[in-house]
């Protein structure tokens, strides 16, 4: 089957540590993205990659970094100096962004909350 | 740069009544435009898109969206809302640059 993976689904985290999310996709596609999910304010673009290794900076990357070494990987390691990490993360990735091709796929989510 | 307005955080409606999802974008440009539904603690699903084709769009579960360059508008309806039509549904709009999401709308279903 063709599609996007999170892992873990729900991980904890203690103040003061960097965690990693996992984002893989087989759909062959170059462009990936990391949003943040809060209630009531839809997704927030954290981070971007439109090709191997090169990335941008989404409206809310402070606190995050990102990797793109492989096509089909695009994890995300939200450092300490994120204040306030705990939210619903989700990945996605398009074929062709800014044609008619361009519909991201979105992978199920991992929930992170600090303790 | 683009942007998406969806009217009302929350609707309600009963079971076989027509649900109506509002968005509003702006967009310097031809936009490209999207439904997405979210199921509690669940990623995005694409409902449908609009890329100029054709300005009623059918998708997936009996939704459909028209899309109105005069009232700069691309509401979501659906004749008969089913008890599993609950969900969250959100808005998009990508001008060849991000793709830029609403703020979303809860519908309920009462039986």
């Amino acid at each position: 089957d063709g599609g996007i993976t999170q892992s873990p689904k729900y991980l904890f985290r203690k103040e003061g540590q960097n965690v990693t999310l996992s984002c893989e996709q087989n759909l062959n596609h170059d462009a990936m993205y990391w949003y943040r999910q809060d209630p009531g304010q839809g997704l927030r673009l954290i981070y971007y990659s439109q090709i191997v290794n090169d990335f941008q900076k989404g409206d809310i990357a402070e606190g995050y970094s990102v990797s793109r070494e492989k096509k089909e990987s695009f994890p995300l390691t939200v450092t300490s100096a994120q204040k306030n990490p705990t939210a619903f993360y989700l990945c996605a990735s398009s074929m062709d962004p800014g044609t008619s091709l361009d519909t991201q796929y979105f992978g199920p989510g991992t929930r992170l909350t600090v303790l | 740069a683009q942007s998406v307005t969806q009217l009302g955080s929350h609707v309600s409606v009963s079971e076989g009544a027509l649900v109506l999802l509002r968005c509003n974008y702006s967009s310097s440009v031809p936009p490209y435009l999207f439904w997405y539904v979210q199921y509690p603690n669940q990623g995005l699903q694409l409902l449908l898109k609009y890329t100029s084709a054709a300005t009623l769009v059918k998708g997936i579960n009996g939704f459909e969206a028209e899309f109105k360059k005069s009232e700069t508008s691309f509401h979501l309806t659906k004749p008969s809302a089913h008890m599993s039509d609950a969900a969250e549904y959100f808005c998009a709009v990508s001008d060849g640059g991000d793709m830029r999401f609403g703020a979303g709308t809860r519908l309920t279903v009462k039986p």
